[in-house]
């Protein structure tokens, strides 16, 4: 099914340790981003891109870097993992800039940092 | 920037009874309205969407939405709700100028009943 495909879907870190979180998308939009869930406060924007090799910081983007060297692909790497990591990794993508459209989100990722 | 409040955090409601969610905004410029649903361990769906036109907008599952500007809100309400409405559901709104970077509230958890 075309959509948003996010891997792993669970994940246990070490305090310290490195890990990438892959999106990709199948309906060739150009804007993607990643966004953080914590309890009862939303969802945070972390990075986004306006197209390959073009990414830009988000709202909350420290201790993570991204890349986007394909329309497809848009993976968030996570340097030295710290406790106040743990959260709920959800990608998502739209077809367009315009305010008005909607973003197709993939189906998440959970990561504890222990 | 913008912000998005959601009043309730939680609202448990009986099967086949009305519910609201209040969403309220604060934008110095126009922007766009969304309600987004989150059913257990998935990724968000868009549940409807206020651009321009009617404020009152629909789902195709029978929620709607009304658009007040001089309140800054965008109420979402079901007159009768089923068991599988049980989700949370996220409030959302992108400045019209400004590219389509989202801005949640911090979410409504709903609990429906029998």
């Amino acid at each position: 099914n075309a959509g948003v495909t996010q891997t792993p879907k669970f994940r246990i870190l070490k305090i310290g340790q490195s890990m990438t979180l892959q999106c990709a998308q199948d309906m060739n939009h150009n804007y993607m981003y990643w966004y953080r869930q914590d309890p009862g406060m939303g969802l945070k924007l972390i990075y986004y891109s306006v197209g390959a090799g073009i990414t830009d910081k988000g709202e909350v983007p420290n201790g993570y870097n991204v890349s986007r060297s394909t329309t497809e692909d848009f993976p968030l790497r996570l340097e030295l993992a710290a406790p106040s990591q743990t959260s709920v990794y959800f990608c998502a993508s739209s077809s367009s800039l315009q305010g008005g459209y909607g973003y197709t989100f993939g189906s998440g990722t959970r990561l504890t940092v222990v | 920037a913008q912000s998005v409040t959601q009043l309730d955090s939680q609202v448990p409601v009986f099967e086949e009874a009305p519910v609201e969610l209040r969403c309220n905004y604060s934008s110095s410029v126009s922007v766009y309205l969304f309600w987004y649903v989150q059913y257990p361990n998935q990724g968000l769906q868009l549940l409807l969407k206020y651009l321009s036109g009617s404020t009152l907008v629909e789902s195709i599952n029978g929620f709607e939405a009304e658009f007040n500007k001089s309140q800054t809100s965008f109420h979402l309400r079901k007159p009768s709700v089923h068991i599988s409405d049980t989700a949370e559901y996220f409030c959302a709104v992108s400045r019209q100028a400004a590219g389509n970077k989202l801005t949640f509230g911090g979410g409504t958890r709903v609990l429906v009943k029998p």
